[in-house]
């Protein structure tokens, strides 16, 4: 069954705004790891959080991370056209099992 | 520049004739991972290898099978392609299970 279901399916925003997209899990998780995917290509890691993290920042991305409610969440600030792209949350086990659980995904759209 | 490659880009196939995709990577990764994606839809994991040990996906069909012959390369065979096998096939590296995994552009697979 699929781990990680994200909201919404669909994002259309103005270019320079911000953009958030959460992902939510079903069961406990050793890491979250986020991913983009530009139409026909392959993915592109994006960021790692561990479950003892919070919230973790890598340029003009933010991931915060809560157990407790099995969520997590992506915000891209000062949004750019090339930020264009489909984005996924995926989740690794904490039985550790060497393998990642792809949540559905973030189709997002920056409008110049 | 350490990448994943996968060929061909395009592949087109008939109805029940074999097909063979192919991943390769320079990165020395011990694992290695396939990826069937359907339009607008995650990534589902159809089977991995850590080094030679083959890991099969419950739910992957035994239509698709999978060879590992060195550390560096990794093929994916489709015996029997049907109309449903149409998609994107995607192969992913890691070095240790569950972290980060770089992946290669894709191969799409049209069945006629």
């Amino acid at each position: 069954s699929q781990q990680g279901e994200e909201d919404p399916q669909a994002l259309s925003i103005q270019e320079g705004e911000n953009a958030t997209m959460n992902c939510s899990y079903k069961t406990s998780i050793n890491n979250l790891q986020w991913y983009r995917q530009n139409s026909g290509r392959g993915l592109v890691h994006l960021i790692l959080i561990r479950s003892n993290e919070r919230e973790k920042h890598s340029g003009r991305l933010r991931v915060t991370l809560d157990t407790s409610k099995k969520s997590s969440s992506l915000l891209i600030t000062a949004s750019r056209a090339a930020d264009t792209a489909s984005y996924f949350c995926a989740t690794e086990g904490d039985f550790g099992n060497e393998k990642l659980t792809f949540g559905t995904g973030t189709r997002l759209t920056i409008i110049p | 520049d350490a990448m994943v490659i996968q060929n061909p880009r395009y592949q087109v196939t008939q109805f029940g004739k074999p097909v063979t995709l192919s991943c390769s990577q320079t990165l020395n990764h011990n694992v290695m991972y396939w990826y069937q994606q359907k339009s607008s839809q995650a990534p589902k994991l159809l089977f991995h290898y850590y080094d030679k040990d083959f890991n099969n996906e419950a739910d992957t069909p035994d239509n698709f099978q999978s060879r590992r012959p060195n550390t560096s390369f990794c093929f994916l065979d489709i015996r029997s392609p049907g109309l449903g096998d149409a998609a994107m096939y995607l192969c992913a590296t890691s070095d240790y299970g569950g972290e980060t995994q770089y992946f290669g552009p894709g191969t799409r697979l049209l069945v006629l």
